[in-house]
């Protein structure tokens, strides 16, 4: 299957700084990603879908002045937590989809601790 | 709103088959039967999906009913490393640019040695 990446794997920062976390999509195009979260013992929350190029939409109930997403590129996805708290801190999963084609796949996570 | 319904938790011998249900009775026509696993601290794995026929892959099987309205993912031959979450999700409009995976709470599948 395609391979999509995640960096950093697991961050700890302190409360009221910026945190950036990159997706990418290693091996095919991907026009559309997708921003998940994680709580521990729960399931994956999706947060926001980004298409390369345009701005992302969000969930209800998400912060988007909070949680900024950019789709740069048809490889790449960030996301900038923003003046993070350690209700913020989570498991972050991105997914990324084909040019064509539904199927997603989805990256390693990247694990969030705000102290 | 849970477009799907999974027992919370399974017990599986390694060895044997794991035969995992879900319930999708309000499906529409032209939604697929997607199932993905995700492995303790690890993004979600795809495992299958489907849109009426009956699927197999390297990994799984997939049976869906005549009526659409339920289905099952089998693993033919459970090992430890099947340990995982499976998640069974509806999903309308393959390849549309709107469509996107809603993740229900899905069967912690437990698979003892």
């Amino acid at each position: 299957g395609a391979v999509v990446s995640q960096h950093p794997s697991w961050v700890i920062c302190k409360s009221g700084t910026s945190v950036k976390i990159e997706c990418r999509s290693l091996d095919f195009q991907a026009t559309t990603m997708f921003w998940y979260r994680q709580f521990p013992k729960q399931s994956l929350m999706l947060m926001a879908t980004s298409n390369e190029g345009s701005k992302a939409t969000y969930e209800q109930g998400v912060e988007k002045d909070k949680f900024l997403i950019n789709h740069a590129s048809l490889t790449l996805s960030t996301l900038t937590v923003t003046s993070a708290h350690p209700e913020d801190s989570s498991f972050y999963i991105c997914s990324a989809r084909f040019l064509r084609g539904g199927e997603q796949f989805f990256g390693p996570g990247t694990r969030l601790t705000v102290l | 709103d849970a477009k799907t319904t999974q027992p919370p938790s399974m017990d599986c011998a390694e060895g044997r088959a794991a035969n995992l249900p879900c319930n999708h009775s309000t499906i529409s026509g032209n939604e697929y039967v997607y199932w993905y696993r995700q492995i303790h601290s690890q993004g979600p794995q795809y495992i299958i999906h489907g849109l009426k026929n009956n699927e197999t892959n390297e990994m799984a099987s997939l049976i869906i009913t005549e009526d659409r309205k339920s289905s099952t993912l089998i693993l033919p031959h459970a090992t430890l490393r099947d340990t995982a979450v499976y998640y069974c999700i509806v999903r309308t409009d393959y390849g549309g640019a709107t469509n996107k995976l809603i993740f229900g709470t899905g069967t912690l599948l437990a698979v003892q040695p």
